[in-house]
């Protein structure tokens, strides 16, 4: 079963558009944690952010916002005022180190975002 | 400093060559990862070293072959690969275990013809 499940394929906007990327998870720990990276043409996976599941809160960084809801399982990406640079694929992905001591991460799909000028 | 480094950036080898993939990291992280990746795909777990112990195969053919000289380094050694092996490999590290975030190097795009 899909843990992390991001609907969205691809998503075209024109610069200064505002984009959200959708990220649902599945888990059945109470311990787990949540990240988003970003890879642009060059290939190397961007850091983000990391979220822990105590802690709801949402959270801005510049142009980028989290929205983080245990209820319904989502950890939703939106960039405000899209720039071309934001042309990427975004993942999320989690990790549940309850389960086992084991390292792993579980990708969504991605999504590719382009924004044109 | 929260980088990491991979050599080389592209690699071409033939069905019978032996090449190796290098990556280091000096942020005193005690777990690295080896991941593939396809295009339009997201990355695909091959290997973990934690403590430079082998931590994790999953279940990788042979003719890839990780190794860990020490807790800043780690390559993985190719042979007798087959064009569908040509990827991009990219390396990660992270402090200790899955609680704590991977960061990634830029990758080595590969091509077996």
């Amino acid at each position: 079963a899909q843990k992390v499940t991001q609907a969205q394929t691809e998503i075209s906007v024109v610069e200064k558009e505002d984009v959200t990327l959708d990220c649902v998870y599945e888990t059945r720990d109470t311990t787990y944690y949540l990240f988003w990276y970003k890879q642009p043409p060059s290939g190397e996976l961007v850091f983000l952010i990391r979220r822990n599941s105590f802690d709801e809160q949402n959270e801005i960084s510049g142009r980028y916002s989290w929205n983080f809801q245990k209820s319904t399982s989502s950890f939703n990406f939106t960039i405000t005022a899209s720039q071309v640079v934001d042309s990427a694929v975004y993942f999320c992905a989690l990790s549940e180190p309850e389960r086992s001591n084991d390292y792993k991460l579980s990708f969504g799909a991605g999504t590719t975002v382009t924004v044109r000028a | 400093d929260t980088e990491v480094t991979q050599t080389p950036k592209h690699l071409v080898m033939g069905m019978t060559n032996k090449k190796s993939l290098k990556c280091e990291q000096h942020m005193g992280h005690r777990a690295m990862y080896w991941y593939k990746q396809k295009a339009k795909k997201p990355p695909e777990l091959m290997f973990v070293y934690s403590y430079e112990k082998l931590s994790i195969n999953e279940s990788v053919p042979s003719r890839f072959s990780p190794e860990c000289p020490n807790s800043s380094l780690l390559n993985l050694h190719l042979h007798a690969l087959q064009p569908e092996d040509s990827a991009l490999y990219l390396c990660a590290s992270s402090p200790t275990s899955a609680k704590g975030t991977q960061y990634f190097g830029p990758g080595t795009r590969l091509t077996v013809l």
